[in-house]
C-alpha cells in the first residue's frame, strides 16, 4: 500500500516549456488535490477533483488545468510554464469529500519539486 | 471566508521544553480542524484533529483542544524531542467553496538537543 505517490520529484523547466505532474493513490479515495508550497504562504489549492469525472478550481487556478484519469490518478499540467511557477507540488487525496459528515482528512504524497528558469 | 491564522515561526525550543503553537480561525458554522506536520523533505501527515466543539486531539504526545467560545485550537505537548523538528500546519475544513480545507501558514519548529 503505497499511500499517494507523485512524479517526477524533481524537474527543472525553461520558461514557455509544458510538463505533466503524475499523481496516483491506492486508497481507493474518491476525492483528490493538487496544491503548491512557496516560503511563508503555506499550501494553496490548485485544483481538486471531489469524485470520478468532476474537477473544480481552487484558489490559484490560472496557468494549470488537470486530468482525473480515472479513479486513481489525477494529473496536473503546466501549459506553459513561467517562472512564478517554481515551487513545491503536492498532490493529496481523501476518502470523500462531498460524503455527508465528511470530515476529510487528507494524505499527501511526497511532493515535486519545480524549477522554472 | 474561512481563514487560519497561526504563530509565525521559527520557534526554537530545547529537548524537553514545553511547547504551544497558537491556532485561531475564522469560519461559518462548525468547522473540522486539523494539525498537519511536514518533515524536512517529506509530504504533509495528519498529526490530529477534532470535528466539535471541546473534542481533544491527541497523536504521537501532542495535544489540541477545539475551542469554539475563543475560535482556537492551540498545538501542545508537553516534553519536546529533537526529532519534533518540522514545520507544523493548522487546517480547517468546510465542505463548501473553491477551497474545502484551508491551511495556516505553518510554523517552523527546531528542537535542538
Amino acid at each position: 500500500n503505497a499511500g499517494v505517490t507523485q512524479t517526477p520529484k524533481f524537474q527543472v523547466l525553461k520558461t514557455g516549456q509544458s510538463m505533466t505532474l503524475q499523481c496516483a493513490q491506492d486508497m481507493n479515495h474518491n476525492s483528490m488535490y493538487w496544491y503548491r508550497q512557496d516560503p511563508g504562504m503555506g499550501l494553496r489549492l490548485i485544483y481538486y477533483s471531489a469524485s470520478e469525472g468532476t474537477t473544480d478550481k481552487g484558489e490559484v487556478p490560472n496557468g494549470y488545468n488537470v486530468s482525473r484519469l480515472n479513479k486513481r490518478e489525477f494529473s496536473l499540467r503546466l501549459e506553459s510554464a513561467a517562472p512564478s511557477q517554481t515551487s513545491v507540488y503536492f498532490c493529496a487525496s481523501s476518502e470523500a469529500l462531498r460524503a455527508s459528515g465528511a470530515t476529510d482528512t487528507q494524505y499527501f504524497g511526497p511532493g515535486t519539486r519545480l524549477t522554472v528558469l | 471566508g474561512n481563514s487560519v491564522t497561526q504563530m509565525e515561526g521559527p520557534v526554537t525550543l530545547s529537548e524537553e521544553a514545553f511547547l504551544t503553537i497558537n491556532c485561531t480561525y475564522t469560519a461559518t458554522g462548525y468547522p473540522s480542524l486539523f494539525w498537519y506536520v511536514q518533515y524536512p523533505g517529506e509530504g504533509l501527515q495528519l498529526l490530529l484533529k477534532a470535528t466539535k466543539a471541546d473534542d481533544k486531539g491527541s497523536n504521537k504526545g501532542f495535544e489540541a483542544t477545539y475551542r469554539k467560545e475563543t475560535t482556537s485550537f492551540h498545538l501542545e505537548k508537553g516534553s519536546v524531542q529533537v526529532s519534533d523538528s518540522a514545520v507544523y500546519f493548522c487546517a480547517l475544513f468546510r465542505p463548501s467553496g473553491n477551497t474545502p480545507l484551508v491551511f495556516g501558514k505553518g510554523t517552523r519548529l527546531s528542537v535542538i538537543a
